[in-house]
C-alpha cells in the first residue's frame, strides 16, 4: 500500500512569507500528526487531527496552524516565517493515533531566508 | 523543556558487538515508550515498544529495558549490522497527554563493518 506522502520536498521562502505543507496519509488512517525536527530539538509535536478536528496541540505559536480535510488528507500553515521555522517537518499517519502505529512520511525540508 | 532525553549524539560500534542506545525522562507520568529509526532523506520508522507495566521488551535483535525507578529506558541491538547505522529517537507518551508523543533528540549510531 501507498506510504505516507508528504508535498512539497523541498521548500525555499523568505522572512515573513507564509507556506502550506500538505500530508496525504495511509488510506484508511483517519490521525494525521504534524511534528517539527530541528538540529538539537528532535522532534517537537506541532499538533493532530482526527477525523477533521484537532484533537491535540503542542506549544508552538499561533502562526502554525493546520487543518484535516474529509479524505483525511491534511495541511500545515506557516504564517509570517521566521527564520527559527527552518526545519523538517515530518507528518505521521496512524488508523487511531497511537504511536506505535505512526507511519511517517519523508518529510518537508523548509528553508527560510 | 525537554521531557525525554537522549545524552549521546553519537555512538560506534564495531559489526557483530553490542550497541546500547539510552534515553532518560523527566515525566513520571510516562506510560508508554517507543523507539523509531531514521535514515537519511526518509521519515522515522517504528523499531520497538514498551509499555510501563513491563521491564523488558524483545523483538528479534532489539531489546528495550525500561527502569520506571530511574526514568531510563535503553535499546539494545545485538549483534549490531553495518545496516543499523542510523538515527534512533526514543518517545514517550502518557495517557492524561492524549496522543501526543515526545521525542528526544535523538542519537547517531555508527556500526563498523
Amino acid at each position: 500500500k501507498a506510504g505516507v506522502t508528504q508535498t512539497p520536498r523541498y521548500l525555499i521562502k523568505t522572512r515573513g512569507q507564509q507556506v502550506t505543507l500538505s500530508c496525504s496519509p495511509i488510506s484508511g488512517h483517519r490521525s494525521v500528526s504534524w511534528y517539527q525536527q530541528t538540529p538539537g530539538q528532535g522532534l517537537q509535536f506541532l499538533f493532530e487531527y482526527f477525523s477533521e478536528t484537532q484533537r491535540n496541540k503542542g506549544n508552538f505559536p499561533g502562526r502554525f496552524s493546520g487543518r484535516q480535510f474529509s479524505n483525511s488528507r491534511s495541511e500545515m500553515n506557516v504564517s509570517t516565517l521566521e527564520l527559527g521555522d527552518s526545519a523538517l517537518y515530518l507528518c505521521a499517519s496512524s488508523i487511531s493515533g497511537t504511536g506505535y502505529g505512526y507511519t511517517f512520511g519523508s518529510g518537508t525540508r523548509l528553508t527560510v531566508v | 523543556d525537554q521531557q525525554v532525553k537522549q545524552n549521546s549524539p553519537s555512538l560506534s560500534v564495531q559489526e557483530g558487538r553490542i550497541s546500547i542506545l539510552n534515553c532518560d525522562y523527566t515525566n513520571s507520568m510516562f506510560d508508554y515508550f517507543l523507539w523509531y529509526k531514521k535514515y537519511p532523506a526518509e521519515g522515522p520508522t517504528f523499531l520497538i515498544s514498551i509499555s510501563s507495566i513491563k521491564d523488558k521488551n524483545e523483538d528479534g535483535r532489539f531489546t528495550v529495558f525500561l527502569n520506571k525507578s530511574a526514568k531510563h529506558l535503553s535499546l539494545h541491538i545485538v549483534p549490531s549490522q553495518p545496516g543499523d547505522s542510523a538515527v534512533y529517537f526514543c518517545a514517550a507518551s502518557a495517557r492524561d497527554t492524549g496522543n501526543q508523543f515526545y521525542f528526544g533528540t535523538g542519537t547517531s549510531l555508527t556500526v563498523i563493518p
